[in-house]
């Protein structure tokens, strides 16, 4: 059965440093990963996804993630944190068809 | 190109009482998934309609169920609703039924009293 991992439940950075969420995953094949931001009381927003390719992949916000196979991840990234970054953060693994399993989410706290 | 639209956003119902969400996907998405989202469980699968036919079921009690109109709009009902049904309901639309990009909606936040 797939799985997902988020190790940290919470992280607080400041306004202009830099980012990284980690996300473990576990499937036997090759996964389709994605990264979701949710604010509060709102839906799920699409971040990026990872089907297969080059395994820097860049998505909307400034934000990139990076598959690494022998790592089991999906660590995602941004150089620069804005105050607006603040929200839940999501990873999920599809192993086909579109049933999403997610990780227990990284609550990200901006200090201005 | 207007996006996942479920309605209503809020409700509050009575346990024993039943429930219908609704969800319109995406113009030209046949797909339609649906999850459940509580602080202690977090966000997790219900079921998968396509052609108005469920694909895909999670771990979920027979009190939860689900239908696709020829429309590709969704419907999920929650049958004798318990205090734990509180949560909120996100309907999320696909293209196909291979694995592409899900748009999630706002959701149904549900409250049962």
């Amino acid at each position: 059965a797939q799985s997902v991992t988020q190790p940290d439940i919470h992280i607080t950075v400041s306004e202009g440093a830099s980012l990284e969420l980690r996300c473990n995953y576990s499937y036997g094949a090759t996964p389709y990963l994605f990264w979701y931001v949710q604010s509060p009381g709102q839906g799920l927003q699409l971040l990026l996804k990872y089907f297969s390719g080059d395994t820097l992949v860049q998505g909307i916000k400034g934000f990139e993630a990076e598959f690494k196979r022998s790592q089991s991840s999906f660590n995602l990234r941004k150089p620069s944190v804005h105050w607006s970054d603040a929200a839940e953060y999501f990873c999920a693994v599809a192993g086909g068809g579109n049933k999403l399993t997610f990780g227990t989410g990284t609550q990200l706290k901006v200090e201005l | 190109k207007a996006g996942v639209t479920q309605t209503p956003r809020y409700l509050i119902k009575t346990r024993g009482q039943q429930v219908t969400l609704s969800c319109s996907p995406i113009s030209g998405h046949r797909s339609v998934s649906w999850y459940q989202q509580t602080p202690g469980q977090g966000l997790q699968f219900l079921f998968e309609y396509f052609s108005e036919t469920q694909r895909n079921k999670g771990n979920f009690p027979g009190r939860f169920s689900g239908r696709q109109f020829s429309n590709s709009r969704s419907e999920m009902n929650v049958s004798t609703l318990e205090l734990g049904d509180s949560a909120l309901y996100l309907c999320a639309s696909s293209f196909s039924t291979a694995t592409t990009e899900a748009f999630f909606g706002q959701g149904t936040r549900l409250t049962v009293v």
